[in-house]
């Protein structure tokens, strides 16, 4: 497809569950980056790849949090032991090169539920 | 310290009225980039422009316009004669220099409500 894809649309899981949310960006874009955005707010900085290797995982919430991209396109951001506080929607977004020059575009959102 | 600041939470107009969104923001660089999204009810965030610190001429895009004011540090959205589609919220954000952090700095946010 043309743009951001994101798999799976919506995941509800019971809380302590492992959960796999999947990205995949815009054909030819190295950049990519995971952002989580809760009801009535601005999306929040967790990840950032450039190519196969996380540039800057500082917006990670804690060590439950996990994302990988082994191949440098499609990436994968891993949960362990979910909380009814990750209960959020995970947007992907991906750009050209330089995420300071480049727009980011985003996929349409892994809506997570955590019972 | 806030960088994005987007200070209507909600604006609601009748279809047809001018509306104009702010934002604001603060940074030390003098390189940087300001963009908005629209993000409607369907939950993707929808790029729509970006401007860089050294191009302060305004832009129109059909029924959208932007004023970028590096004077008083302003990127305000208007969109003339509004439409219920316009109906969405709208995220103001900045991206600073290269060496810098990178990520985008997003505003809270305006909810733009369009009555028919």
């Amino acid at each position: 497809g043309a743009g951001v894809s994101q798999t799976p649309s919506n995941k509800v899981t019971e809380k302590g569950k492992y959960v796999e949310l999947r990205c995949d960006p815009i054909s030819g874009h190295t950049a990519l980056y995971w952002y989580r955005q809760s009801l009535g707010q601005g999306p929040e900085f967790l990840i950032y790849f450039q190519g196969t290797g996380a540039a800057d995982d500082s917006g990670l919430p804690n060590d439950r949090f996990f994302a990988v991209r082994p191949e440098g396109s499609v990436s994968t951001l891993k949960i362990q032991r979910t909380e009814r506080g990750d209960s959020a929607v995970y947007l992907c977004a991906s750009s050209l090169t330089r995420p300071s020059t480049d727009t980011q575009y985003f996929g349409p959102g892994t809506r997570l539920t955590v019972l | 310290a806030q960088k994005v600041t987007q200070a209507q939470t909600e604006i609601s107009v009748v279809e047809k009225e001018d509306v104009t969104l702010d934002c604001v923001y603060e940074t030390r660089d003098t390189t940087y980039y300001l963009f908005w999204y629209k993000q409607p009810p369907s939950g993707e965030l929808v790029f729509l422009i970006r401007r860089n610190s050294f191009d302060e001429q305004n832009e129109i895009s059909g029924r959208y316009s932007w004023n970028f004011q590096k004077s008083t540090s302003s990127f305000n959205f208007t969109i003339t004669a509004s439409q219920v589609v316009d109906s969405a919220v709208y995220f103001c954000a900045l991206s600073e220099s290269e060496d810098s952090n990178y990520q985008l700095i997003w505003g809270a946010g305006t909810k733009l409500i369009i009555k028919p």
